[in-house]
């Protein structure tokens, strides 16, 4: 079946660092990659997305990168801060999607 | 507007009993979706539906049942409750398939069946 891989599952950065995790996915029909944050005990919220005819997008210390061709997509958080310690979900799909199995990132003042 | 709700909020089961979870959502969205998020892991599709009538199974339909018969409301039943559905359970709905295809959760129901 159509599989999303998400690593690494846990990452333990200083403040004031970069944090990246990384996705692959089966699915070449895919053509839209979100990414959600989930704080403990809440939902997921959308962080940031992208579609196949991006190939990068920013939103001040969050970016994302897709290579469609390797089937990679790639979440980039700069400047890191305690509040950014929480679980993210990349997805892979359209209107209907896969999720990866989430990286915890720790954030150490 | 009060987005996607989902009620109730927490609710232990016996096994064997059966429940219905009820998600509501007010954006008139036509899709709509049923997840289930096992301890430390991802999000797995259990249903979705792209319009009031239409439903159609995601990667874990064994044990659950839905119904969409308004554009609002996608309730999710759980017949013959087993320990193996202990679980949190979200719903979400998005606008649809032309886009956006961001989708919106609700606050999620914590069930243990025990």
């Amino acid at each position: 079946g159509e599989n999303v891989e998400q690593h690494p599952s846990t990452l333990s950065v200083q403040e004031g660092d970069s944090a990246v995790i990384k996705c692959t996915y089966s699915d070449s029909a895919s053509n839209y990659f979100p990414w959600y944050k989930q704080e403990l005990g809440k939902r997921p919220q959308l962080i940031i997305d992208i579609r196949s005819n991006v190939g990068e997008k920013k939103d001040q210390r969050i970016a994302v990168t897709l290579n469609k061709t390797a089937k990679h997509f790639s979440l980039h958080i700069t400047e890191t801060q305690p509040e950014d310690s929480a679980v993210y979900f990349c997805a892979a799909g359209t209107y209907k999607y896969i999720f990866g199995t989430g990286t915890r990132l720790k954030v150490l003042a | 507007n009060a987005g996607v709700t989902q009620t109730p909020k927490f609710r232990i089961l016996k096994i064997g009993q059966s429940m219905t979870l009820q998600c509501a959502q007010d954006m008139n969205h036509n899709y709509m979706y049923w997840y289930r998020q096992d301890p430390g892991m991802g999000l797995k599709l259990i249903y979705y539906s792209v319009g009031a009538g239409i439903t159609d199974k995601g990667e874990v339909p064994n044990g659950y049942n839905v119904s969409r018969s308004t554009t609002e409301d996608f309730p999710l039943r759980l017949e013959l409750a087993a320990p193996s559905q202990t679980s949190v359970y979200f719903c979400a709905s998005s606008p649809g398939d032309r886009g956006p295809y961001e989708q919106y959760f609700g606050p999620g129901t914590r069930l243990t069946v025990t």
